[in-house]
């Protein structure tokens, strides 16, 4: 079945820091990928949608200059929290889909923790 | 604006017995719903997905029904075990860009 691979399961930053979080479709190729945040006992919240080799779509209330994603092959997207703070500390998974609406499959999500 | 709510919050069972988790959104405009298993501190497992034209999906103890019209989508298990102990997520998806409306799911503990 389709396999996506996100990286790094967790991932400890300092204030002020950027962090990177890959997610790579692995066994068939990704024209959308989808960037959820999870906050504890919360629903999943869409963050941006990107298309490879577009720019991403952001959620209202979302900042792209924050939260860059890059979505540069049919493989691989990433987002990267710039300059995080505490409250970025969350839960971020992305899935990855082929199109037509058949069905999305997640990543394994990143437990991201600014101190 | 689709809102999607899953009830109960919780539920702890015995092993063995069936169950039924209740999904409900209000806007009945939807391209399909899928529920998804979700771990503590993992990634979301796919486990049935409806078309709107569909009205049920089975899979093994599994059994999820669709009434679109009605905005209800209900997932059953049967013989639940402690490996079925996880929080479960419904989502739907709204066409168009394939966006995911999700609930905030409902924790389920099966107690040996």
């Amino acid at each position: 079945g389709a396999v996506v691979s996100q990286h790094p399961s967790r991932v400890i930053c300092k204030s002020g820091t950027s962090v990177k979080i890959e997610c790579r479709s692995l066994d068939f190729q990704a024209t959308t990928m989808f960037w959820y945040r999870q906050f504890p006992k919360q629903s999943l919240m869409l963050m941006a949608t990107s298309n490879e080799g577009s720019k991403a779509t952001y959620e209202q209330g979302v900042e792209k200059d924050k939260f860059l994603i890059n979505h540069a092959s049919l493989t691989l997207s990433t987002l990267t929290v710039t300059s995080a703070h505490p409250e970025d500390s969350s839960f971020y998974i992305c899935s990855a889909s082929s199109g037509g609406h058949y069905g999305y499959t997640f990543g394994s999500g990143t437990r991201l923790t600014v101190v | 604006k689709q809102e999607v709510t899953q009830i109960p919050a919780a539920l702890s069972v015995p092993e063995g017995e069936n169950l039924v988790l209740n999904c409900s959104f209000t806007d009945s405009a939807i391209y399909n719903l899928q529920w998804f298993r979700q771990d503590p501190g993992k990634g979301l497992t796919s486990l049935l997905l409806i078309q709107s034209s569909q009205r049920e999906q089975t899979s093994g103890r599994l059994n999820a029904s669709l009434d679109k019209s009605s905005g209800r989508s209900t997932l059953y298990i049967a013989a639940s075990q402690p490996g079925d102990s996880a929080t479960y997520l419904c989502a739907v998806d709204q066409g168009g860009s394939e966006k995911l409306v999700f609930g905030k799911g409902t924790k389920l503990t099966v107690n040996p």
